[in-house]
């Protein structure tokens, strides 16, 4: 069956440090992947999805950026957070028509 | 543009009582709608969907009609309990890539 896998949990970082989130599927291959984030009191926003291994494609400007090293993988980074980039963050894969969220990770910039 | 717009919460309802959450959406092709539920401190998952006109989509007690003419996707459920208490999200999915578009979310308590 197909598994999403999202860590940490949850995340407290000081403002100017850096950020890595890590996502992970499996039981599927070549999977459409994306990174959403819930700002406080908000709805979901789109921030990247990726179609392939390198392929990184960005919705909105930001602080954030992306990567995804192998086919089942994909990464949320920052180099110097901000206080702004708290929020819940979430990992999605797509088959068809539809999304598989993994379980998210609350992110609190202090 | 592609978007979706859900009532504003929150909506407090007595257990047992009928749910309404409306959902309208713009888009530039023919999207899928869904219906994406938050429990507390958890993660989003589907609920229902509907991916063509006038397909209905149900699960747990819950159904939302693909209205084409009204552009319209909205919840309902006729008898709601407690555990229903949650955040509800209306998304739409369109485009090669599956990109969703989620409204804002709504949140929903029911009382005892």
């Amino acid at each position: 069956s197909q598994t999403i896998h999202q860590w940490p949990a949850t995340l407290v970082q000081p403002v100017g440090s850096p950020l890595s989130l890590e996502c992970t599927v499996e039981g599927t291959s070549n999977p459409n992947l994306y990174w959403y984030r819930q700002a406080a009191g908000r709805g979901l926003q789109l921030l990247f999805y990726s179609v392939g291994i390198g392929q990184i494609s960005s919705e909105v400007p930001q602080n954030l950026s992306a990567s995804r090293p192998q086919d089942r993988q994909f990464i949320l980074s920052s180099k110097k957070l901000l206080l702004s980039d708290s929020g819940f963050y979430l990992c999605a894969w797509n088959q068809g028509h539809a999304y598989t969220f993994g379980s998210g990770t609350r992110l609190t910039v202090v | 543009g592609n978007s979706v717009t859900q009532m504003e919460g929150p909506v407090t309802l007595s257990e047992e009582a009928f749910l309404t959450i409306n959902c309208t959406y713009t888009a530039t092709g023919y999207p899928s709608l869904f219906w994406y539920v938050q429990y507390p401190g958890e993660g989003l998952q589907l609920l229902l969907k509907a991916t063509k006109a006038d397909d209905k989509g149900s699960n747990k007690g819950f159904e939302a009609t693909y209205r084409k003419e009204t552009t319209s996707f909205h919840l309902e459920k006729g008898s709601v309990q407690v555990s229903d208490s949650a955040v509800y999200f209306c998304a739409l999915s369109i485009g090669n890539f599956n990109k969703f578009y989620f409204g804002s979310g709504t949140k929903l308590n029911v009382k005892p």
